[in-house]
């Protein structure tokens, strides 16, 4: 079973500071996925990646496969992008299901 | 485009009932996935469809949940005789694609959310 674990919980932070949010899965995988869910409720696929690095606006986010380990940055961090970021890890190799394990989510809050 | 569509987008329903929450995925969208975030809790994988294949339903949690997908478009999720914890947000994605690939994210509805009193 792949058991993915996100840090922080929680996360406060000043606008225009650089964030970073940590995920770790416990099997191989196929690819590893950011999502972010806004207040509201909505889920927003922002990356898909299976190796290397990814960039779109202002998020970046990088995959380290043999570490098992991802992290989210956002540069020039502004109130919108409040919300929770969730990692969510699949298919792994030997699994049967084509869904995600999620990881529980980092709630992000960017004051101005 | 028209995204993943669900309904209702809210639900409250008497211990015992029987619900039956809809999606319809994106057009073209051959994989359909179900997904359930309970209050405080990260999401969780329920059900898969692709195409004409038998669904994976490894992910439901007892024998009260089903789903069918008819005409491999729109997705029925029903949950029998209901139980306080079934309270939560059900969700439902769909992509182009079987497997996941590289280029083929999963496209998220604005899920159901079900309060069982």
């Amino acid at each position: 079973k792949n058991e993915v674990e996100q840090s922080p919980q929680n996360l406060t932070a000043q606008e225009g500071e650089f964030i970073t949010i940590n995920c770790s899965y416990s099997v191989g995988i196929s690819a590893l996925h950011w999502l972010q869910q806004h207040p509201g409720g909505g889920i927003v696929s922002l990356f898909m990646l299976s190796s290397g690095k990814k960039k779109h606006g202002r998020l970046i986010a990088t995959i380290n496969i043999q570490e098992k380990h991802s992290s989210l940055h956002i540069t020039a961090s502004h109130p919108r992008d409040s919300a929770v970021y969730i990692c969510a890890a699949g298919p792994h190799s030997g699994g049967g299901a084509d869904g995600l394990t999620f990881g529980k989510g980092t709630h992000l809050i960017i004051q101005p | 485009g028209a995204g993943v569509s669900q309904s209702p987008s809210n639900k409250v329903t008497e211990k015992g009932k029987d619900v039956e929450l809809r999606c319809d995925p994106i057009s073209g969208h051959t994989a359909l996935y179900w997904y359930r975030q309970s209050l405080g809790q990260g999401l969780e994988f329920l059900i898969y469809f692709q195409g004409n294949s038998a669904p994976d339903k490894s992910g439901l949690p007892s024998d009260r949940f089903s789903a069918e997908r008819t005409g491999g478009s729109v997705s029925t999720l029903t949950i029998q005789r209901t139980q306080q914890e079934d309270s939560a947000v059900y969700l439902c994605a769909s992509s182009l694609a079987p497997r996941f690939r590289v280029n083929q994210p999963q496209h998220f509805g604005d899920g159901t959310r079900l309060s069982i009193l």
